[in-house]
C-alpha cells in the first residue's frame, strides 16, 4: 500500500496569511494526488485533483503543486471560512489512501 | 443536482451485522464508480470499497471477507453489507462518487459525498 504523510499536523495562522501544507507519498504516484477540505461534522469536499487542478467552484486562493512523491498545498490568503482539516489522497493505485490530515485554525 | 444520502447506521454489538444504504439522485449509479469511505471518531479517512460501473469490486484489507459492496440500479442505490463487526469498525461511513468529467473518469477520485451515517460497534 502507498503511505501518505502530511505536515504539519496542525497550523494556526492569521487571516490573510499564506499557508502551506506538504504531503509525501511512499512511492512515485505521478500527479495522481488530490486535496480535500473537511469542516467539522461535514463530509470532505474535493478542492484539487491531478496535484494542481482546481475543482470547479473552488476559490483561486487554493492551489497545489508537485509530482512524484512530494506535493504542496497552499492557501494564498487564509480566510475565516477556511478553518477545516485538509487531507491529501493518492489515487494512483488501490487501495486509495489518505494522509492523516492537517487541521488549520485562525490565530 | 447530485445527491447522496446514506442510511442504516446505528449501534450494533460486536460480531453483529449491518447493511448501509446510499440513495443517489441526479445521476445513475450504474454508470458511475461508487465508493465507501469511513472515518473513525476524531481520526482520518479510510477508503474501504469500490464498485466500478462495469461490475468489478475491490476492498481494503481491513474489511475484505467481512464487507460486501453491491448496488441496485432499479433503486439507484449503493449498499454495504457489514458482517463480523468489531469496535475497530466504529466510524462514520460515507458513500462517494467517482470523478468523471467530459468522458474522463479518475478511479479513486471522489467528487460527491453523502453526509455520512454513524456505525457504533459496542456491547
Amino acid at each position: 500500500d502507498i503511505q501518505m504523510t502530511q505536515s504539519p499536523p496542525s497550523l494556526s495562522a492569521s487571516v490573510g496569511d499564506r499557508v502551506t501544507i506538504t504531503c509525501q507519498a511512499s512511492q512515485d504516484i505521478s500527479n495522481n494526488l488530490s486535496w480535500y477540505q473537511q469542516k467539522p461534522g461535514k463530509a470532505p469536499k474535493l478542492l484539487i485533483f491531478g496535484a494542481s487542478n482546481l475543482e470547479t467552484g473552488v476559490p483561486s486562493r487554493f492551489s497545489g503543486s508537485g509530482s512524484g512523491t512530494h506535493f504542496i498545498f497552499t492557501i494564498s490568503s487564509l480566510q475565516p471560512e477556511d478553518i477545516a482539516t485538509y487531507f491529501c489522497q493518492q489515487y494512483y493505485s488501490l487501495p486509495f489512501t489518505f494522509g492523516p490530515g492537517t487541521k488549520a485554525d485562525i490565530k | 443536482e447530485v445527491q447522496l444520502v446514506e442510511s442504516g447506521g446505528g449501534l450494533i454489538q460486536p460480531g453483529g451485522s449491518l447493511r448501509l444504504s446510499c440513495a443517489a439522485s441526479g445521476f445513475s449509479v450504474s454508470s458511475s464508480q461508487m465508493n465507501w469511505v469511513r472515518q473513525a471518531p476524531g481520526k482520518g479517512l479510510e477508503w474501504i470499497s469500490v464498485f466500478y460501473s462495469g461490475g468489478d469490486t475491490h476492498y481494503a484489507d481491513s474489511v475484505k471477507g467481512r464487507f460486501t459492496i453491491s448496488r441496485d440500479t432499479s433503486k439507484n442505490t449503493l449498499f454495504l453489507q457489514m458482517n463480523s463487526l468489531s469496535a475497530d469498525d466504529t466510524a462514520v461511513y460515507y458513500c462517494a462518487r467517482g470523478y468523471c468529467r467530459s468522458n474522463s473518469c479518475y478511479s479513486g477520485l471522489f467528487d460527491s459525498w453523502g453526509q455520512g451515517t454513524l456505525v457504533t460497534v459496542s456491547s
